[in-house]
């Protein structure tokens, strides 16, 4: 079967680097998304890795490895507003595609 | 350039009637998915469309089910409707048949049953 593993819950203090993990386990992957959600309202596109390594979009930036089932988001330069969950999504394909999501990291950064 | 869209922003059901929630995805976009959202939790994937057929669908019961038609815009419909099914439902557009990356979610309808 197909499982995604976050962690729930992280605190970060604001100008500094945090890094939520996600592992995961699924047959005929076909990529990887980070995506942030605020309270209240809809998931928002971060990143996408399909490929092993770092890809960088500004002040985030998210690692993979394929073969160790794991990804990392890295968030640089802390603000108060990237307090907001964020979901690490596998999509794969098998006859048909799917996306997982996992239940998401809480993320709270603190003055 | 419209983002997507979903109606009804909120909407009320009792159990064992059947409910249809509508989206219409980002111009150009002919791929949409849908999720079902519980509160605290990820979004969990029912089903794909690409251009007006269905390739991908997750572990829902056949009575979830959806359209996709020829604009592009989208319908999920639920029949016998559960007190499990209360929920958001999330619809996200994207560009082609699932080779390319970036989903848009439209903003959710909040199911409720009663």
């Amino acid at each position: 079967g197909q499982n995604i593993d976050q962690p729930t819950e992280m605190t970060a203090t604001e100008g500094a680097i945090v890094q939520i993990n996600c592992t995961y386990q699924t047959s005929g992957f076909n990529g990887l998304f980070w995506y942030q959600q605020h309270a209240g309202e809809a998931p928002t596109f971060l990143s996408y890795n399909v490929l092993d390594g770092l890809e960088e979009k500004g002040r985030f930036s998210s690692f993979l490895s394929r073969s160790k089932g794991y990804s990392y988001l890295l968030l640089k330069e802390l603000q108060m507003k990237d307090s907001a969950s964020y979901l690490c999504a596998v999509r794969s394909y098998t006859g048909g595609f799917k996306t997982i999501f996992g239940a998401g990291t809480r993320l709270f950064v603190k003055a | 350039e419209t983002g997507v869209t979903q109606s009804p922003t909120h909407l009320i059901k009792t159990r064992g009637q059947q409910v249809t929630l509508r989206c219409s995805s980002q111009s150009g976009h002919n791929t949409v998915s849908w999720y079902q959202q519980a509160l605290g939790q990820g979004p969990q994937f029912i089903f794909q469309y690409y251009r007006e057929e269905e390739n991908g669908r997750g572990n829902f019961p056949p009575r979830f089910s959806g359209l996709q038609f020829p604009n592009y815009s989208s319908e999920l419909n639920v029949n016998a409707l559960e007190l499990d099914d209360s929920a958001l439902y999330l619809c996200a557009s994207s560009l082609s048949g699932g080779t390319l990356n970036e989903q848009f979610f439209g903003p959710g309808t909040r199911l409720t049953v009663l």
